[in-house]
């Protein structure tokens, strides 16, 4: 079935870098946009960043840009987000979504990777 | 950037109920507008897409309206499956951005 699994949170202190991964499967990965949503704590769904099914074209949220980048590998079925200069409000769950296209919104979602930014 | 805010914040409502939440773009998008609702431990659901498609599999109880501005979604029957978390979205340009969310919850 239609699937997508992130990896790689886990706990850093601020300054430090980490890099999430979405594994997808069931779908022909290559063929679709991908984002990044998160959500800190107690708080609503923030979009992170979208990458173009062939990756030629990136958008990141201003909250991001600069420090975050997004990219995908897909001879892998893959997604990834490069986090540098983490910060403590950076703290949520990581989740990656794809997007369907022609306006049919993002379908599906993944459970999400948590990361938390802390000394 | 294009600011959605939602209304209300919770909503309580008992099982048959109806309801419904509003969601106001800052400006023009069109119909490009999704409904998610989001369950603790459970990946975000598509409900509503382009305003008013209901996605294949969600329950016909759901339902989407408008365009431009202002949107709604509307629970026709409440069932203790629903209650959760419901967002909406724009994706008429980027920034994408969500509304705060409505928690609903049992009263």
């Amino acid at each position: 079935q239609v699937q997508l699994v992130e990896s790689g949170g886990g706990v850093v202190q601020p300054g430090r870098s980490l890099r999430l991964s979405c594994a997808a499967s069931g779908f022909t990965f290559s063929t679709y946009g991908m984002h990044w949503v998160r959500q800190a704590p107690g708080k609503g769904l923030e979009w992170v960043a979208v990458i173009w099914s062939d990756g030629s074209k990136k958008d990141h949220a201003d909250s991001v840009k600069g420090r975050f980048t997004i990219s995908r590998d897909n001879s892998k079925n893959t997604l990834y987000l490069q986090m540098n200069s983490l910060r403590v409000e950076d703290t949520a769950v990581y989740i990656c979504a794809r997007d369907r296209g022609a306006g049919a919104g993002f379908d599906p979602w993944g459970l999400g990777t948590l990361v938390t930014v802390s000394s | 950037d294009i600011q959605m805010t939602q209304s209300p914040s919770t909503l309580s409502g008992s099982q048959g109920d109806r309801v419904t939440v509003t969601c106001r773009a800052s400006q023009s998008i069109g119909s490009s507008l999704a409904w998610y609702q989001r369950k603790p431990g459970k990946a975000p659901k598509i409900l509503i897409y382009v305003a008013s498609a209901l996605e294949s599999g969600v329950p016909s109880r759901f339902s989407g309206s408008g365009s431009g501005t202002e949107f709604t979604l509307t629970i026709s029957s409440l069932q203790p499956d629903d209650f959760a978390t419901y967002y909406c979205q724009q994706y008429y340009s980027y920034p994408y951005t969500f509304g705060q969310g409505t928690k609903l919850d049992i009263k």
